[in-house]
């Protein structure tokens, strides 16, 4: 069965500095990786995702994400925060042989406060 | 665009009260899902419908169900509501079935059962 883990509930950090949001998965097969973002009193909407190919995705708002295979992991990166990203983000993992989704798996969270 | 629509964005709710939460979309979308968001677990899939005429349980459809008369409207039902179904309730479309596509989402509805 697919997990995913997102070690971080909450990250603060400074405006204008980088931040790396931590994801881990666990899959015995191929997977579907996705980071979705939830600003305030909003639904959620997808920054990236990773199908097949180049390790690195890159996504909307300055975003991008890192799959590693060895280590099951699918970090979220920006190397210079603004304060309109003041979001949830989360983290969902799917795979080839569910073809559904209905079967993608989301994370807890994390939430990511911007200090001026 | 509207996309996803839900409705209500807000209700309180005496237990034991039925409630039908409201989902409209305007794609064409063939799937459609209903998700739960708690504080610390994430989203849970509660039902889901790959296409019109068709439903199926998610990971917590105990107290809920759902129908799919048409292509576009995805009601979830509380038929005797619970103060655990405390929660808020995010509708949710993609083109077709498959994981590889995009889940869009309404902006939820939040929903608390005293």
């Amino acid at each position: 069965a697919q997990s995913v883990t997102q070690l971080d509930s909450q990250v603060p950090v400074f405006e204008e500095a980088p931040v790396e949001l931590r994801c881990n998965y666990s899959s015995s097969v191929s997977v579907y990786l996705f980071w979705y973002v939830q600003y305030p009193n909003q639904g959620l909407q997808l920054l990236l995702k990773y199908l097949s190919g180049s390790t690195l995705v890159k996504g909307i708002n300055g975003f991008e994400a890192e799959f590693n295979k060895s280590q099951t992991s699918f970090h979220l990166r920006k190397p210079s925060v603004h304060i309109s990203d003041t979001a949830e983000y989360f983290c969902a993992v799917s795979g080839p042989e569910y073809s559904s989704a209905s079967k993608i798996i989301f994370g807890s969270g994390t939430r990511l406060s911007i200090r001026p | 665009i509207a996309g996803i629509t839900q409705a209500p964005t807000s209700q309180i709710l005496a237990a034991g009260r039925r409630m039908t939460l409201r989902c409209t979309q305007d794609m064409r979308h063939n799937a459609m899902y209903w998700y739960r968001q708690d504080l610390g677990l994430g989203l849970r899939l509660i039902h889901y419908s790959n296409t019109a005429g068709t439903t199926g349980k998610g990971e917590v459809p105990d107290g809920y169900s759902v129908s799919r008369a048409n292509t576009d409207d995805f009601p979830l039902t509380l038929a005797s509501a619970v103060p655990s179904q405390t929660s808020v309730y995010f509708c949710a479309s993609s083109v077709d079935r498959g994981g590889t596509g995009e889940l869009f989402f309404g902006e939820g509805s939040r929903l608390t059962v005293l």
